[in-house]
């Protein structure tokens, strides 16, 4: 059971590159959150999904997209990378909406 | 908006010792759940604590225990004897069914552990 995984671990882009950051749960979740956390502040939304096939905006959506087209995966994209987007990156699951988070280990990107 | 206030940015305890850390919040709702975080250097966000605002009842995890004041928007979190392990930085957050699915967050509290 490993729990909430996210991949990349680290990934440095230069200012206009694309990528995908990849959260994957083994705990059969219906609620999937991607949160950015930057120095000196708490965990922001910036999407999340209520189930398969489901996305919604959330505190801080501009210039990311994401898709959640099978239930275990949730799929961030940056279209065309900023500076302003370097931030460290979690994953978040939960069985219900009010249920406990349990967080993925994290992903550190660097836009330059 | 709900709002999560951490007024404490670090803190340190000897090692064996107690400490709590401060949060309040800010909200009109009644029905809302409360969180500790914390956040090793790892980097990783474990659940240390939750709390249900309908229970009057103080939430408690071994060595760590909250003060829920619902009346004064008060949720601090008492840590007993302290270990080196507890060293890192604490979240509060708050969810409600009327928050946009979010969890808010606070600041944060650094925690540092004296041998």
């Amino acid at each position: 059971n490993a729990g909430v995984t996210q991949t990349p671990k680290f990934r440095v882009l230069k200012t206009g590159q694309s990528m995908t950051l990849l959260c994957a749960q083994d705990m059969n979740h219906e609620y999937m959150y991607w949160y950015r956390q930057d120095p000196g502040m708490g965990l922001r939304l910036i999407h999340y999904s209520v189930g398969e096939g489901t996305t919604a905006k959330g505190e801080v959506p501009d210039g990311y997209n994401v898709s959640r087209l099978k239930k275990q995966n949730f799929l961030l994209g940056l279209e065309s990378a900023a500076p302003s987007q370097t931030s460290v990156y979690f994953c978040a699951s939960s069985y219900l909406g009010a249920g406990t988070q349990y967080f993925g280990p994290g992903t550190r990107l660097l836009v330059l | 908006a709900q709002t999560v206030t951490q007024s404490q940015p670090e803190m340190s305890v000897q090692e064996a010792e107690t400490v709590t850390l401060s949060c309040t919040y800010d909200t009109s709702e009644s029905d809302y759940y409360l969180f500790w975080y914390k956040q090793p250097p790892s980097r990783q966000m474990i659940l240390v604590i939750r709390q249900e605002a309908y229970k009057q009842q103080n939430a408690t995890e071994n060595r760590f225990s909250v003060n829920f004041q619902k009346a004064a928007k008060s949720f601090s979190l008492k840590i007993s004897d302290s270990q080196l392990g507890d060293a890192a930085m604490y979240f509060c957050a708050y969810w409600s069914n009327f928050g946009n699915e979010k969890l808010t967050f606070g600041t944060g509290t650094r925690l540092t552990i004296i041998p």
